[in-house]
């Protein structure tokens, strides 16, 4: 079975400070993994995904996530946050590609 | 390129009523998802049709659900007779091919009073 497990419904961080989101996910074969993130009002964007190529995943706006198998973790992280980050993020598990399991989603708050 | 697009982006209707949610997948895309998140829950999984047909609907809650996909293009969700906890956020997706990029509309909010 495929579950996703996102610590911490709300994160706040002062705006230049390190943006660290936590997943953890289960899943009984190699899966794909993704982070997604919803703007106010607006759908999922996928941020990026990890497909069982580089563990280091670079996505956009200055994202990126390593997947640790060991851990069983695909944490999100960006070094210095933006005003404009502050969004809600979901982390998804995919064992083939279909359908997604997702986390809770983790609502980001930026401090100026 | 349109990305997808859900109608109406909200929805108050009585327990009782019933409500129908439409998505537009982008052209082309023949995998066709639905979601709902439930308030401060996960987004979870309903269904999936590949063109008109239904793949996988292990999500769907109950037979008060009815999804369509008429000539694999545009999808309908019907909820009747809705309940106070159908209320959520219900999302449409969807992909080119099998595992690639997932799609989202930006959900349809059904609060069902």
């Amino acid at each position: 079975a495929q579950s996703v497990t996102q610590l911490g419904s709300h994160v706040s961080v002062s705006e230049g400070a390190l943006v660290l989101l936590r997943c953890n996910y289960s899943s009984s074969v190699p899966p794909y993994l993704f982070w997604y993130v919803q703007y106010p009002n607006q759908g999922l964007q996928l941020l990026l995904k990890y497909t069982s190529a580089a563990t280091l995943v670079k996505g956009i706006n200055g994202f990126e996530a390593e997947f640790k198998k060991s851990e069983t973790s695909f944490h999100l992280t960006k070094p210095s946050a933006h005003m404009s980050d502050a969004a809600e993020y979901f982390c998804a598990v995919s064992e083939f590609g279909n359908q997604f399991y997702f986390g809770t989603g983790t609502s980001l708050t930026v401090i100026p | 390129e349109a990305g997808v697009t859900q109608f109406p982006s909200h929805s108050v209707i009585e327990k009782g009523q019933t409500v129908t949610l439409r998505c537009d997948p982008i052209s082309g895309h023949d995998n066709l998802y639905w979601y709902r998140r439930v308030m401060g829950k996960e987004i979870k999984f309903l269904l999936h049709f590949v063109k008109e047909s239904k793949q996988d609907e292990s999500g769907m809650p109950n037979n008060r659900f009815l999804a369509e996909r008429t000539g694999g293009t545009y999808s309908t969700l019907k909820v009747q007779p809705a309940e106070l906890e159908d209320s959520g956020v219900y999302f449409c997706a969807s992909s080119r091919d099998y595992g690639s990029e997932a799609f989202f509309g930006q959900g349809t909010r059904l609060t069902v009073v």
